[in-house]
């Protein structure tokens, strides 16, 4: 499809519960980012595949997140144990190699950590 | 590193008044640079973009040129109105043998009052 689908929309977890959010980028676009939106509006990045493959994870808190992008599977980012501080909009967005249409992103998944 | 620096809103302004935001860039490459906007409760859409110096992206009234020479890319519209109230975003990001993620700016919250 030509639109990034992120499921669910909204996620409420308790403290120290995992949370799992889910992105189908658009077919034919090499490229997934996952940035974390809080309060403020910064957007924070954390991490980009190229396929299934890991390009860059500067961004990612290592000891609690980790994400993958799997061959016929949707990429997903997981949060183990999660804390208040988790609490954002996690938006997904995919693009072409050449970025050549600029990066599409999805409508983004609220966690809540209460 | 690279950055984005936006001008810090909120910018308030009437209908039919001229609009800019400010954005300024530090990158050691030629980066694409984008314009996002983000209606309230919704993901980024993006506005605009240019690719290389002098380039000018316009889309619904708005604009924008990249300046190499200033390092900027403001963003403009000559007539706002009411259903333009959203947050912007700046944003630099790829270029050919560098990063592929997007670098975004801190974000202008815009209110256009009737």
């Amino acid at each position: 499809g030509e639109e990034v689908a992120q499921t669910p929309k909204h996620l409420v977890r308790g403290e120290g519960q995992k949370a799992k959010l889910y992105c189908a980028p658009i077919k034919g676009h090499s490229y997934v980012f996952w940035y974390q939106q809080v309060l403020k509006n910064e957007f924070k990045f954390l991490i980009s595949f190229q396929n299934e493959n890991v390009f860059d994870e500067t961004g990612m808190p290592k000891e609690r997140f980790s994400a993958k992008c799997l061959p016929n599977s949707p990429c997903s980012l997981e949060i183990q144990a999660t804390k208040l501080e988790d609490s954002a909009v996690y938006f997904c967005a995919s693009s072409t190699i050449q970025a050549e249409y600029g990066y599409t992103f999805g409508s983004g998944t609220r966690l809540t950590v209460v | 590193g690279d950055s984005v620096t936006q001008m810090e809103g909120p910018v308030t302004l009437s209908e039919e008044a001229f609009l800019t935001i400010n954005c300024t860039y530090t990158a050691t490459g030629y980066p694409s640079l984008f314009w996002y906007v983000q209606y309230p409760g919704e993901g980024l859409q993006l506005l605009l973009k240019a690719t290389k110096a002098d380039d000018k992206g316009s889309n619904k009234g708005f604009e924008a040129t990249y300046r190499k020479e200033t390092t900027s890319f403001h963003l403009e519209k000559g007539s706002v109105q009411v259903s333009d109230s959203a947050v912007y975003f700046c944003a630099l990001g790829p270029f050919s043998g560098g990063y592929n993620k997007l670098i975004f700016g801190a974000g202008t919250r815009l209110a256009v009052h009737p």
